[in-house]
């Protein structure tokens, strides 16, 4: 069974520009999560899907970030316009159940120029 | 809110030593705990959890007791490895609070170099 994947592995933009990272779960699990790890700090909870609805996106920074996962597959995550605080390892994980255990992706590291 | 702390690091050690990291919590109610390790180049794996008061999670060698008293889940190894060389973190989730289940609150990582 495939794990969770995580597209790109690198992304290396300029501040103002405009990124979006991709998110595929494993398949059959409703719950999707993205977190960050910013510059080395603890990885930080961004937002929770259930299935394509967001259960919570308390953690999202602000709205320069959009999260979306039509159809209940996979997710993507914008950022527009990147700014320089931005740059850190994006996580994605993927659960059966909340109370389950959360399968992490490899992360996307996004850099900001 | 919730919140976890955990020591520093790096932490170096000579292989077959004694490995102790620290962690502990600050949540309400009774939320489970979790270490998760990241290796070079791969993503975050559960190594072992801990749902209530008392438990002890075990995996690969590693231990953790969830001591609701001091509120701390330390993850110690008694011989550690070359391969044990990897950034660990603690997590909790839950409790009493709805909006906590489910999402992880993590410490900052402990990264681990375990020399031969």
């Amino acid at each position: 069974e495939a794990g969770v994947t995580q597209f790109p592995s690198h992304s290396v933009i300029e501040k103002g520009q405009t990124v979006t990272l991709r998110c595929d779960p494993i398949s059959g699990h409703d719950n999707l999560y993205w977190y960050r790890r910013v510059m080395g700090k603890e990885i930080k909870f961004l937002l929770h899907f259930v299935k394509e609805s967001k259960q919570d996106e308390s953690g999202m920074p602000n709205n320069r970030f959009l999260a979306e996962r039509t159809g209940g597959t996979y997710s993507t995550l914008k950022v527009q316009p990147a700014e320089l605080e931005d740059s850190g390892v994006y996580f994605c994980a993927s659960s059966q159940t909340v109370n389950n255990e959360q399968f992490f992706g490899p992360g996307t590291r996004l850099t900001v120029l | 809110g919730d919140s976890v702390t955990q020591m520093e690091g790096p932490v170096t050690l000579s292989e077959e030593a004694f490995l102790t990291i620290n962690c502990t919590y600050t949540a309400t109610g009774y939320p489970s705990l979790f270490w998760y390790v990241q290796y070079p180049g791969e993503g975050l794996q559960l190594l072992l959890k801990a749902t209530k008061a008392d438990d002890k999670g075990s995996n690969k060698g590693f231990e953790a007791t969830y001591r609701k008293e001091t509120t701390s889940f330390h993850l110690e190894k008694g011989s550690v490895q070359v391969s044990d060389s990897a950034v660990y973190f603690c997590a909790l989730s839950g409790g009493v609070r709805a909006d906590s289940w489910g999402k992880l609150q993590f410490g900052a990582g402990t990264q681990v170099v375990v020399t031969p």
